[in-house]
């Protein structure tokens, strides 16, 4: 069974310092997603990665993939109050149409 | 921009109730979803739908739950007779053929009492 592990669960920090989610998936997958989720709202796609060594940036938002580890990361640079929200990461299947498996979230909270 | 619509948005229901939530994905869509996410939790699958059947069902989805698309355009989620733990946010995505994106509804919240 896929497990998807996303650490840490919980991010307080500092507008204008840089962090850094960490996504783990225990199984083979060439195709990663990053999506937002506002309180009470739907999920806002933010990244798909896939293949490995894959980077994509938006704005203060980059995330990368490395599918021999097993690791995609989602940095944050000089964060912003609008960028609270929950995050997660979500493994796709082999041919692109199957089932999300989602990681537990990462909820990050920007103090001004 | 086409967005996939979910009705209703809240639904309030008693234990051991039918209820159906629907789903308007975009035109192109060939691929279906329903996912869940109780408060606070993960996001979890439920079944995915192609060609008019199911292609995958997880665990949750049991013989309470059965989806249809019986107009060709709005797709439904049932759930025959509902129990307090069917509480959630109820999410449908829709992918078009080709493509490694799903999009997601704006979610139907679900309460059971």
């Amino acid at each position: 069974e896929l497990k998807v592990e996303q650490n840490p669960l919980f991010l307080s920090m500092q507008e204008g310092k840089n962090y850094t989610i960490y996504c783990n998936y225990s199984t083979t997958s060439d195709r990663l997603y990053w999506y937002r989720q506002d309180p009470g709202k739907s999920l806002e796609s933010l990244f798909v990665l896939l293949s490995n060594g894959a980077v994509k940036q938006e704005g203060r938002l980059m995330a990368s993939l490395d599918t021999k580890a097993r690791l995609s990361t989602l940095h944050i640079t000089a964060a912003v109050h609008d960028l609270s929200a929950t995050y997660f990461c979500a493994v796709g299947g082999e041919f692109g149409n199957e089932k999300l498996t989602f990681g537990t979230g990462t909820r990050l909270t920007i103090i001004p | 921009e086409p967005e996939v619509t979910q009705t209703p948005s809240h639904q309030v229901t008693q234990m051991g109730q039918e209820v159906i939530l629907r789903c308007v994905p975009i035109s192109n869509h060939l691929y279906f979803y329903w996912y869940r996410q109780i408060l606070g939790q993960k996001v979890e699958f439920l079944v995915s739908f192609y060609n008019n059947e199911i292609s995958e069902k997880s665990e949750i989805f049991d013989d309470q739950f059965s989806v249809e698309r019986p107009d060709g355009s709005n797709f439904t989620l049932k759930i025959r007779s509902t129990k307090l733990e069917d509480s959630a946010m109820y999410f449908c995505a829709g992918l078009r053929d080709g493509s490694y994106e799903q999009y997601f509804g704006p979610g139907t919240r679900l309460t059971v009492t």
